[in-house]
């Protein structure tokens, strides 16, 4: 079993739709959720950056992080055409010198 | 945009060569990993650097190998190309600093042919 699991999809939606991504994982020593974007050839952007469990929330994103049931989720409201990306969920068991450990990207079209 | 910048931006090897990469932190940002991502895969961790030295080390063999100079800026260096390494490799910096997390620059993509 990978440390860190998530459906690499693809996934198309229309514009305005509310897209959720979800990614599980296996190292209850995870205490530190991020969630990358990346568009095609170029390195990974940091979206949202959460410690622990709960709720995190910028404009049109919010992350939520139930480390219980070791899952993780990143909701788009109000999708843009502009959204159209890979999306990687990425932990670590410390804020310091740790290793990020990634899933397998998620690819997001939006249709206008 | 980050301020973490890589070069070269691409380039091409052939089997059994040897390659470095070169990778400039952002400004205040003292550690520096690298890590390889296949096509359609997510990032897999190679190394870190802080103070110049090796801080913590993926599953990748001893040819691969790098370098931190004074100013944080870092080398990812292979010998011994396999067709395997074709893949986007990535710096990384941070401030080693519980609570911050790393800044990604645009990769190098290599081939090897």
């Amino acid at each position: 079993q990978k440390e860190v699991e998530q459906d690499p999809g693809p996934l198309s939606v229309p514009e305005g739709a509310i897209v959720s991504l979800n990614c599980t994982y296996s190292n209850s020593a995870f205490q530190y959720f991020m969630w990358y974007r990346q568009y095609s050839r170029k390195g990974p952007e940091l979206l949202m950056y959460t410690y622990s469990s709960g709720n995190k929330e910028d404009g049109r994103f919010t992350a939520q992080v139930d480390k219980s049931s070791k899952y993780i989720s990143l909701f788009i409201r109000d999708s843009q055409p502009s959204d159209s990306a890979t999306y990687l969920c990425a932990m670590s068991t410390q804020g310091g010198s740790e290793k990020l450990v990634f899933g397998k990207g998620m690819k997001l079209t939006v249709n206008p | 945009e980050t301020g973490v910048t890589q070069s070269p931006t691409h380039l091409i090897k052939t089997r059994g060569q040897q390659v470095t990469l070169r990778c400039s932190s952002q400004s205040g940002h003292n550690t520096v990993s690298w890590y390889q991502q296949a096509l359609g895969q997510g990032p897999q961790f190679i190394f870190q650097y802080y103070r110049e030295e090796e801080n913590g080390r993926g599953n990748f063999p001893p040819r691969f190998s790098g370098l931190q100079f004074p100013n944080y800026s870092s080398e990812l260096n292979v010998n011994a190309l396999e067709l395997d390494d074709s893949a986007l490799y990535l710096c990384a910096s941070k401030k080693r600093e519980v609570g911050d997390t790393q800044y990604f620059g645009p990769g190098t993509r290599l081939t090897v042919l």
